[in-house]
């Protein structure tokens, strides 16, 4: 009954490493979303996308970039990782209405 | 922007008891939907209740809604250790895109 996974559940990298964070989901949803949860700030909004190869910044997107090439997957990337993005990371994808929002089980991205 | 911010930021009860969660938020709104975290697992939605729903019901889950005030709770019947976890109302903003209150920290003590 696996709706919406992400690649890694914790991850550890150095500061200035590229890193990739990969969201699959499996039901044909348009909307997918990259979210960071920080402790005291809730969940905020990095990138989102509508529809393949389209993408929108978020409340957040400085240090992000993302990449849709197929419904199903959506890909987080870190350019540069800096120790401010130590963060746990969520992807989300949205149906249509009511606008049901699944979230994946969240990956925990350290950056030493 | 549009964002509901729930209240208390923090609960803590005994088991069994019952267990109330208030979001507020500042325009209108099409829908508004509760989703509960567990410590350190992504989101599960709970229950979504439109703006011409007063209350909606799930098993031990009762939501209502009050337009007039733009307020919202969540009410847990009977609550189970089960229960301990974040839970947090969304608002629809713009086009499809879900915005989160920080949440209540519910702690279900035996």
């Amino acid at each position: 009954d696996v709706k919406v996974t992400q690649s890694s559940r914790y991850l550890v990298k150095r500061t200035g490493e590229k890193v990739f964070l990969e969201c699959v989901q499996d039901m044909d949803h348009e909307n997918m979303f990259w979210y960071r949860q920080d402790p005291g700030l809730g969940l905020r909004l990095i990138y989102f996308s509508y529809d393949v190869k389209m993408k929108e910044k978020g409340d957040i997107p400085e240090g992000y970039s993302v990449s849709r090439e197929k419904k199903e997957r959506f890909s987080l990337i870190l350019e540069s990782a800096s120790t401010n993005q130590t963060s746990m990371y969520l992807c989300a994808s949205i149906g249509t209405v009511p606008y049901e929002q699944y979230f994946g089980p969240g990956t925990r991205l350290t950056v030493t | 922007s549009q964002q509901g911010e729930e209240d208390p930021q923090a609960l803590s009860i005994q088991e069994g008891e019952n267990a109330t969660m208030n979001c507020s938020y500042k325009t209108s709104i099409n829908n508004l939907q509760w989703y509960r975290q567990n410590s350190g697992r992504g989101l599960v939605h709970l229950i979504l209740i439109r703006s011409n729903e007063r209350e909606k019901h799930s098993g031990r889950l009762r939501v209502t809604l009050d337009t007039s005030k733009k307020s919202s709770s969540l009410l847990i019947t009977a609550s189970r250790a089960a229960d301990t976890a974040s839970y947090f109302c969304a608002l629809i903003q713009g086009a499809q895109k879900l915005v989160f209150g920080q949440g209540t920290r519910l702690t279900i003590n035996p």
